[in-house]
């Protein structure tokens, strides 16, 4: 069992619907956990970071944590042709000084 | 522009030689980190770093070593290269260890 697992999609949803990515993480010591966004070809690129339970807006992008039931969650709002990528969800281990990234769920963006 | 500089962009390398795979990042961050990226396994990581003078290894570190001399340079180097070893290398570094990490623009090593 990976640390992190995300439902490897692909995962399409129309232009201007809510895309809704999940994430679960087995350490239950876990206390960071962050959401990248990849195109393909490229580099990772932070798009959230989350510490605490409840949710975390930041634009078009909700992160949702929930350590009971060792769940993370990434909602975009509104989304563009543009968001079409590989989203990556990671925790870091409970020392801190582990990264485990799970192996990212594919979304397309229908115009 | 501020960030991270990864090079090689990409090698093709023999099996059994030696290579290292460079890394500067002028954003002062204190915390850096070296990942391979293959099809089906996600990211893992290999070895990071904390701070200047201070090494870790992470998820695969076999095969491969690290140094950390500065805040700035991180360089990679596998001391004999196999086939497995082919694969996307990121580099990448945070202000601090475990925090969101920013990555290179990758090295794509293929050994044959």
């Amino acid at each position: 069992q990976k640390e992190v697992e995300q439902n490897s999609g692909p995962l399409s949803v129309p232009e201007g619907a809510i895309a809704s990515l999940n994430c679960t993480y087995s350490d239950r010591g876990s206390q960071s956990f962050f959401w990248y966004r990849q195109y393909s070809g490229k580099s990772p690129e932070l798009i959230m970071s989350i510490y605490s339970n409840g949710d975390k807006e930041d634009g078009r992008f909700t992160a949702q944590l929930n350590k009971a039931s060792q769940y993370v969650s990434l909602l975009i709002r509104d989304s563009q042709p543009s968001d079409s990528a590989t989203y990556l969800c990671a925790a870091t281990s409970n020392t801190g000084n582990q990264f485990y990234f799970g192996t990212g769920t594919s979304l397309t963006v229908i115009p | 522009i501020a960030g991270i500089t990864q090079a090689p962009t990409s090698q093709i390398l023999a099996a059994g030689r030696r290579m290292t795979l460079r890394c500067t990042q002028d954003m002062r961050h204190n915390a850096m980190y070296w990942y391979r990226q293959d099809l089906g396994l996600g990211l893992r990581l290999i070895h990071y770093s904390n701070t200047a003078g201070t090494t870790g290894k992470g998820e695969v570190p076999d095969g491969y070593s690290v140094s950390r001399a500065n805040t700035d340079d991180f360089p990679l180097t596998l001391a004999s290269a196999v086939p497995s070893q082919t694969s996307v290398y990121f580099c990448a570094s945070s202000e601090t260890l475990g925090r969101g990490t920013f990555f290179g623009q990758g090295t794509r090593l293929t050994v044959v």
